[in-house]
């Protein structure tokens, strides 16, 4: 079966410093992979999207970077974070095409200070 | 672009008390519909979606009704249960696609025993 894992849950950084989060999906292969910002009282935004290795593409202009140096890696960066980038992040998978279900990370939460 | 309006923000009902949540959208031309369940410090997971082929779709004690003409959507919960308390999110695409799927701001759900 498929699973996907995201990692850390929970992160606390000043501002200014950097951000890597990552995902990994495992069980399918060449999935279409999402990283999703979710704020509190509002619904999730579609930060970035990936079809394939080295495949990226940005949603919205922010101060984020995503990559993706595996298949079923997709990876989520700063530089230097802002107080704005703190949230829940999810990361989500679909197989094949660009349609059907989203199946959604447990998330990571980032507290900038 | 798309606009998914959700209401209520917060919903509390008795056990086995039925549940309805429900969403507007904008774009006439937004045909696929999911809603996804949110429990506390998970992602979201899909629990029912309808295409706008057709006016009503049940799971169980769970159902969706589309309203083309006006442009809404509803969930149902009959004989709520603890265990569904949660956050709900709708959410409406064209063709399903994730690249265009807007999700709506959410509803908590509240089934008090």
């Amino acid at each position: 079966s498929q699973t996907i894992h995201q990692w850390p849950a929970t992160l606390v950084q000043p501002v200014g410093s950097p951000l890597s989060l990552e995902c990994t999906v495992e069980g399918t292969s060449n999935p279409n992979l999402y990283w999703y910002r979710q704020a509190a009282g509002r619904g999730l935004q579609l930060l970035f999207y990936s079809i394939g290795i080295d495949q990226i593409s940005s949603e919205v202009p922010q101060n984020l970077s995503a990559s993706r140096p595996q298949d079923r890696q997709f990876i989520l960066s700063s530089k230097k974070l802002l107080l704005s980038d703190s949230g829940f992040y999810l990361c989500a998978w679909r197989r094949g095409r660009d349609t059907g279900e989203l199946f959604f990370g447990e998330g990571s939460r980032l507290t900038v200070l | 672009g798309e606009n998914v309006e959700q209401h209520p923000s917060t919903l509390s009902v008795q056990e086995g008390d039925s549940a309805v949540i429900k969403c507007t959208y904008s774009d006439s031309a937004s045909n696929y519909f999911p809603w996804y369940k949110q429990e506390l410090g998970k992602g979201p997971q899909l629990i029912i979606d309808i295409r706008s082929n057709v006016g009503e779709k049940k799971d169980q004690r769970i159902a969706v009704t589309l309203n083309k003409t006006a442009k809404h959507f509803s969930l149902h919960i009959t004989e709520t249960q603890p265990e569904d308390s949660a956050v709900y999110f709708c959410a409406a695409s064209i063709g399903g696609s994730a690249r265009q799927l807007t999700f709506g701001s959410g509803t908590q759900l509240t089934v008090l025993p």
